[in-house]
């Protein structure tokens, strides 16, 4: 299943809303009805952190500036105020098929 | 408190093995499938294997096919991944991560590989 992730880089000034699109070549709906896609954040030098899970899910501790949307094969992760510590390397991952597939990666920087 | 601790990572040269280990506390390890992903220098995030929960299934990406090995003791809480014939493009930091619903709620610090003669 092929990821495709745009854009590959975001200048933001802070406080902005920022947004990153995730299209996969097939549809993530398991055959159980959920739709297995997740975002990630890497900072530099440090290991990825799990943002959000199963479209719209977010991980323990994720503040709800972030969001993620989306269906069938068609997501987007919203930022709505870009803060310092938001900025990194996102990533999408669909984890419905064999091999799984990671998006290349947006980087989110300052304007 | 979740915790995935790699090892066995390090220099090796060309057409070698080497032997990861990822040392899981915290949770019932074997609820979880379990998976590994590398990032090579300066590039993106990369699967690179799976397997299930009580190692029967195993998934690998093409590139590792027939090189690698993933497995599990379930007894030890422990994930392992064989690498054999390494090859440059290899060379990466190997991570290990818990693969449910939930993909990636825990990931480990790393492992690095390099392989260069």
């Amino acid at each position: 299943v092929l990821v495709t992730q745009t854009p590959s880089s975001l200048p933001v000034s802070l406080g902005d809303q920022a947004s990153i699109s995730c299209k996969s070549s097939k549809s993530l709906v398991h055959n159980n009805g959920i739709t297995y896609l997740a975002w990630f954040l890497q900072k530099p030098g440090q290991l990825p952190q799990s943002l959000i899970h199963t479209v719209s899910n977010r991980f323990s501790g994720v503040p709800d500036r972030f969001s993620g949307s989306g269906s069938v094969s068609d997501f987007t992760l919203k930022i709505s105020r870009v803060e310092p510590e938001d900025l990194g390397v996102y990533y999408c991952l669909q984890y419905v098929h064999y091999p799984l597939t990671f998006g290349a990666g947006t980087k989110l920087e300052l304007k | 408190e979740v915790q995935l601790v790699e090892s066995g990572g390090g220099l090796v040269q060309p057409g070698r093995s080497l032997k990861l280990s990822c040392a899981a506390s915290g949770f019932t390890f074997s609820d979880y499938y379990m998976a590994w992903v590398r990032q090579a220098p300066t590039k993106g995030l990369e699967w690179v294997a799976s397997i299930s929960y009580d190692g029967g299934s195993t998934y690998y990406r093409d590139s590792v096919k027939g090189r690698f090995t993933i497995s599990r003791d379930n007894a030890k809480s422990s994930l392992y991944l064989q690498m054999d014939s390494l090859r440059s493009e290899d060379t990466a930091t190997y991570y290990c991560t818990t693969e449910s619903s939930s993909w990636g709620d825990a990931w480990g610090q790393g492992a690095s590989v390099t392989v260069s003669s």
